[in-house]
């Protein structure tokens, strides 16, 4: 079963921040909080992943509550091609034979 | 880096015939191999996880005999759906993996239909 809880889908303005909530309340000290997302028939596409503290890419931005018991996905300045599945994922190692189990995931949709 | 290539994109196939899926990845030495199957408006499911050299390992449901998974090289695996139903009619997607840096790719996923 999927760790993460996520609402089920979420709007948001073409130019504007999109925050994207997680929740992982039970998630273990060695487990990395990792984010994907997934555009209509396409192999899921990696975003971003942390353990504790806050990480930012070219792609997003990814807040970490201190008590790591749920995070923020951010992308800055949302575009139409933003629109996906967003899975948030969490796994104990940084790949090997742990296995990324996806929950149901949230659909974003970012309109004109 | 971490570039997956899966091929076919698209594939339909007869009832009672059988279709192979490559993935390859092309950058990266892959100790495992994940295979998903995603059924229309559903998320992800695993269905079965290889390491090179070893048989696979597949979750509970999914039959052995009918999705036989090949992972002989660190680079190359190949699942193969034997005598198809129209219930396997799917989109199947691999994710190689190593140890470290990012671990999990995703190939880009094969729709098949089964007529």
């Amino acid at each position: 079963d999927a760790k993460t809880t996520q609402p089920p889908s979420m709007d948001c303005a073409e130019g504007r921040a999109a925050n994207l909530p997680c929740n992982h309340s039970t998630i273990s000290g060695n487990e990395y909080v990792y984010w994907y997302r997934q555009i209509h028939s396409q192999g899921p596409q990696y975003i971003i992943h942390g353990l504790k503290n806050n990480e930012t890419n070219e792609m997003a931005s990814l807040i970490i509550t201190e008590d790591r018991k749920s995070s923020t996905l951010i992308l800055p300045h949302a575009t139409l091609r933003d629109t996906a599945v967003y899975y948030c994922i969490v796994s104990k190692i940084q790949g090997g034979s742990e296995k990324l189990v996806f929950g149901k995931g949230m659909k974003l949709t970012v309109n004109p | 880096g971490a570039v997956v290539s899966q091929h076919p994109s698209r594939v339909i196939c007869k009832s009672g015939t059988s279709v192979k899926i490559e993935c390859r990845s092309l950058d990266f030495q892959a100790t495992t191999m994940f295979w998903y199957r995603q059924f229309p408006k559903q998320s992800l499911m695993l269905m079965a996880t290889s390491n090179e050299g070893s048989k696979a390992t597949y979750e509970q449901g999914v039959e052995k005999d009918k999705f036989l998974i090949n992972h002989a090289s660190l680079t190359l695996s190949t699942l193969t759906v034997t005598s198809a139903h129209p219930e396997d009619s799917s989109f199947y997607i691999c994710s190689p993996s190593q140890v470290g840096g990012y671990g999990y790719t995703f190939g880009s996923g094969t729709r098949l239909t089964v007529v």
